[in-house]
Formats: structure tokens, C-alpha cells, sequence
């Protein structure tokens, strides 16, 4: 089944312990992204990924940081998380730019 | 300066009525545009998008209008029905010249009423 994964699907944690959400796509997909999705606030883009060892800043970079060293992985780290990044967190793939796929969500709540 | 402006941000219809969100945008380098449609607990799937090249999109129920010189585009869901109920979010997107780099608006939570 050709699908998006993200892991943990939820998450709580302390401000500033270091954490990973790892996000995995089956799809062969060129382009993977991080979104964050707040009440009242939409889907914000944090970072995005054209290929491997390619990434780019989204709206709200500030506070995270991604990696691609292989093209199916696109793991967000959060290096000393704060409680303003308390947020639903989704993962994205599409072949080419255009039709986006997400993941289930991942909700972290940081105390 | 928020790049995709969604209104409204929330709509009750009837049953059988229809549903129409708007969202505007000002970069005119944009050059794909789509719906998503999320269910609670979910994540966002494409619904219907359009490429400014054509004024009008429709599949079944859903159609997309693009107004290219007003910078606006539409949702237009027909006959809406409880199962419709879930929030819509549009998007827009650079495809051909900086594909991946999205901006979404705030979303507008439809509620269906029998």
C-alpha cells in the first residue's frame, strides 16, 4: 500500500530534551515535506526536501531541523523543543511538486 | 504577510445545499492550486487542483473557479451531504519553478447539517 508513515504518532515531552519524528514514504517520491497545523492557523510549512541531500526552508524553519540522506526518509528534529512547538506535526511526499500526500499526524505536546 | 487568504473559516449548510469557500492570493507566480479535504484524526488529502491555465475544474460534486486577473479561486461543493462534513484547506503552489515550497490557508471547517 503505497503510504506515508510518521512515528510517534503521539508524543510529550519535556522543554529541551531532544526529539525525532521519523517520517518514511514507499512511494518513490521526489519531494517530502514538515508541516505544522495549529488552530485558526492552516498548515505551515517548516522545511521541505526536493531530493536527496536537498532541503529548503518553509515559512517556519525556526527551531527545527531535517535531514535526507536517503530518498524514502525525511526525519524532523526538534535539538531543545520549546513549549510554542507544541503542535499537530504532519509529513507530506509528492513525485513531482504538485498532489501532496500526507502522513497520519504526529501530536507532540512539550511541558 | 500571509500569501493565501481562506475565508470563511467556518460554514454550516443544509443538506442537498451548496458549499463555497474562497481564498485569494498575491503571488502571481503561482501556478498550481489545490484543495485538500481533512477529516479529524486525519491527514489532508487532495480533493480537486487546477493550473491557471483553465477558468473552471470540476469533478463530480466539486468544482474549482480561477479567476486569474482577481487572483482568486473557489471550492464549489454541490449538493453537499453530512459525509462532506471536515475541514477544507486551499493551497497554492510554485509547480514549475519552485516545486515543493506550498502556502496553505487557515482552513474552513464545514459542518453538514441533515
Amino acid at each position: 500500500e503505497a503510504q506515508v508513515t510518521q512515528n510517534p504518532r503521539y508524543l510529550i515531552t519535556v522543554t529541551g530534551k531532544k526529539l525525532t519524528v521519523t517520517c518514511s514514504q514507499n512511494m518513490n517520491h521526489e519531494y517530502m515535506s514538515w508541516y505544522r497545523q495549529d488552530p485558526g492557523l492552516g498548515l505551515r510549512q517548516i522545511y521541505y526536501s526536493m531530493n536527496v541531500e536537498v532541503t529548503d526552508k518553509g515559512d517556519v524553519p525556526e527551531g527545527y531541523k531535517v535531514s535526507r540522506k536517503e530518498k524514502r526518509n525525511f526525519p524532523l528534529i526538534l535539538e531543545s523543543p520549546s513549549p510554542n512547538q507544541t503542535s499537530l506535526y504532519f509529513c507530506a511526499s509528492s513525485l513531482s511538486g504538485g498532489e501532496q500526500f500526507f502522513g497520519p499526524g504526529t501530536r507532540l505536546t512539550v511541558l | 504577510q500571509q500569501q493565501v487568504k481562506q475565508s470563511p473559516q467556518s460554514l454550516i449548510v443544509q443538506k442537498g445545499g451548496i458549499s463555497i469557500i474562497n481564498c485569494a492570493y498575491e503571488n502571481t507566480a503561482f501556478d498550481y492550486f489545490p484543495w485538500y479535504q481533512q477529516f479529524p484524526g486525519k491527514g489532508p488529502a487532495l480533493l480537486i487542483a487546477i493550473r491557471p491555465d483553465v477558468s473552471e475544474k470540476k469533478e463530480g460534486r466539486f468544482t474549482i473557479s480561477f479567476n486569474k486577473s482577481a487572483k482568486q479561486f473557489s471550492l464549489h461543493i454541490m449538493d453537499s451531504q453530512p459525509g462532506d462534513s471536515a475541514t477544507y484547506f486551499c493551497a497554492a503552489e510554485e509547480a514549475n519553478t519552485n516545486a515543493g515550497k506550498s502556502t496553505f490557508g487557515d482552513g474552513t471547517t464545514l459542518t453538514v447539517k441533515p
